[in-house]
C-alpha cells in the first residue's frame, strides 16, 4: 500500500535563509508522482511543485526545489531564501499512477513551518 | 479563471442529521475528489468521481456519498452524521489526463457536528 511519511511535525527557519522539509514515501507501482502543497491557516491547498517518477531532473519553482532520491525514496521540499509569508502547513503527496487514470492522492501529515523574522 | 469554489464555507450541524456539500471545478476540469482532514487522521481520500461517474473510493463508511453531475459539479453527502465527522471537507479538481497534472484545491468546507 502507498504510505507517505514526514518525521518533521514543525520546523523553524530564519527569515531569508533555507530550509528542507522531509518526505519518505513506500509504493510497489514503478510510476508515480509527488507533489508538495502547502496549506496556510484559511485551509486552502496551494500547489507548490512536482515530480514524476522517471522524471531525470530535480524539479524546481521558483523558490521551491525538489530533492528527489529515488533509491532512497525520499522527495524533499527545499525551500530557500525564507518569506515571513512561507510559514504553515506543508504537505507531500504521491498519486500512483500506474492504475490507470483515476486521481487520487496520497498525503503525509504534514510538517507546520514557521519563519522567525 | 476561476478556482474551485466550495460552499457552504461552514456548517454546524446535530448528531443524526445528514449534510450536502458542493464543489464547483476550475472550467474544463473532469474529474473532482474529495477529502477529509482532522487533526488525528489527516488528510484521507473519500472518492473521485470523473464524467459523471466515480472511479476511484476510499476507506469510509457508506454514510459517506456523492455525486458528479453532467457539467462537473459535485456534491457529497453524508448522512446520519457523527461527532467524528467534524473536519474540514476539501474538494479538488484536475484535468486528470497527462502524468504531471496537479489537482487544484478549493478553501474547504468546515463542519462541526453538535
Amino acid at each position: 500500500a502507498q504510505k507517505i511519511t514526514q518525521t518533521q511535525p514543525g520546523m523553524f527557519v530564519q527569515e531569508k535563509e533555507a530550509v528542507t522539509l522531509d518526505c519518505t514515501y513506500d509504493t510497489s507501482d514503478p510510476s508515480y508522482g509527488l507533489f508538495w502543497y502547502k496549506q496556510p491557516s484559511s485551509g486552502e491547498m496551494i500547489f507548490l511543485i512536482y515530480q514524476g517518477s522517471y522524471d531525470q531532473q530535480n524539479a524546481t519553482e521558483g523558490r521551491y526545489s525538489l530533492n528527489f532520491q529515488k533509491a532512497r525514496k525520499s522527495a524533499n521540499l527545499v525551500i530557500s531564501a525564507s518569506q515571513l509569508g512561507d510559514s504553515a502547513m506543508y504537505f507531500c503527496a504521491m498519486r500512483e499512477l500506474g492504475g490507470g487514470s483515476n486521481y487520487k492522492l496520497t498525503f503525509g501529515k504534514g510538517t507546520l513551518l514557521t519563519v522567525n523574522p | 479563471k476561476a478556482g474551485v469554489t466550495q460552499t457552504p464555507r461552514y456548517l454546524i450541524k446535530t448528531r443524526g442529521q445528514q449534510v450536502t456539500l458542493s464543489c464547483s471545478p476550475i472550467s474544463g476540469h473532469r474529474s473532482v475528489s474529495w477529502y477529509q482532514q482532522t487533526p488525528g487522521q489527516g488528510l484521507q481520500f473519500l472518492f473521485e468521481y470523473f464524467s459523471e461517474t466515480q472511479r476511484n473510493k476510499g476507506n469510509f463508511p457508506g454514510r459517506f456519498s456523492g455525486r458528479q453531475f453532467s457539467n462537473s459539479r459535485s456534491e457529497m453527502n453524508v448522512s446520519t452524521l457523527e461527532l467524528g465527522d467534524s473536519a474540514l471537507y476539501l474538494c479538488a479538481s484536475s484535468l486528470s489526463t497527462g502524468r504531471s497534472t496537479e489537482a487544484f484545491f478549493g478553501q474547504g468546507t468546515r463542519l462541526t457536528v453538535v
